[in-house]
């Protein structure tokens, strides 16, 4: 059975950074693409972040672009969302889903940034 | 970016009724191996999202067979034969074939 586990969200100040975390279990984590997508509160959802299985080409949405960075763990079934210069429109719950067609999602970690 | 239009942006459905919903793209999302790949969610009050259908049509595992999804090109249906209280939530559908992935903006679908 595919679980993804997301970790890492909390309450950030504006500048701020923090760095969220989905563990994956149930699949073959090293040859599967996988993917970050947010949901502001009250709003509909957004693709922020995809990354290749493999050698792991990286992907990102404009508004996050030379801001947030993704990487993966293949040794800890590990995927990450390393969010710098954080701003009060990323306040958002962040989910990690397997693959780029969003095959399966997580429960979600909200991060919420307000002075 | 491709732009992905849904409507309505609110569906009143009777029990045991059908319900249709409509995603258009601003551009074909035909992939140069000539798959289609556009996807619909639901996502129940409280809930993750959850996908429903892929590459147009393909139901995932677990999902009813009164939801069905069609089209090609740019245009496309989601169909649920009969709307049961469960089916209560709002539906996405998503492209994957041009980068940055896209979103329709959602269709709440809720009983009359």
């Amino acid at each position: 059975e595919v679980q993804l586990l997301e970790s890492g969200g909390g309450l950030v100040q504006p500048g701020g950074s923090l760095r969220l975390s989905c563990a994956a279990s149930g699949f073959t984590f090293s040859i599967y693409s996988m993917s970050w997508v947010r949901q502001a509160p009250g709003k509909g959802l957004e693709w922020v972040s995809t990354i290749g299985g493999g050698a792991g080409n990286t992907y990102y949405a404009d508004s996050v672009k030379g801001r947030f960075t993704i990487s993966r763990d293949t040794s800890k079934n590990t995927l990450y969302l390393q969010m710098n210069s954080l701003r009060a429109e990323d306040t958002a719950v962040y989910y990690c889903a397997k693959d780029q067609q969003l095959a399966y999602w997580g429960q979600g970690t909200l991060v919420t940034v307000s002075s | 970016d491709v732009v992905m239009t849904q409507s309505p942006l609110s569906l009143p459905v009777t029990l045991g009724q059908p319900a249709s919903i409509s995603c258009r793209s601003s551009q074909s999302l035909v992939y140069s191996d000539g798959k289609t790949y556009l996807s619909w969610f639901q996502q129940r009050p409280g809930q993750s999202p959850r996908r429903l259908i892929y590459k147009v049509s393909n139901r995932d595992s677990g999902v009813p067979d009164r939801f069905s999804g069609s089209g090609s090109g740019t245009d496309f249906t989601l169909k649920i034969s009969r709307v049961e209280a469960e089916d209560v939530g709002v539906y996405y559908c998503m492209q994957t074939t041009h980068w940055p992935l896209t979103f329709g903006g959602g269709t709440k679908v809720e009983i009359k």
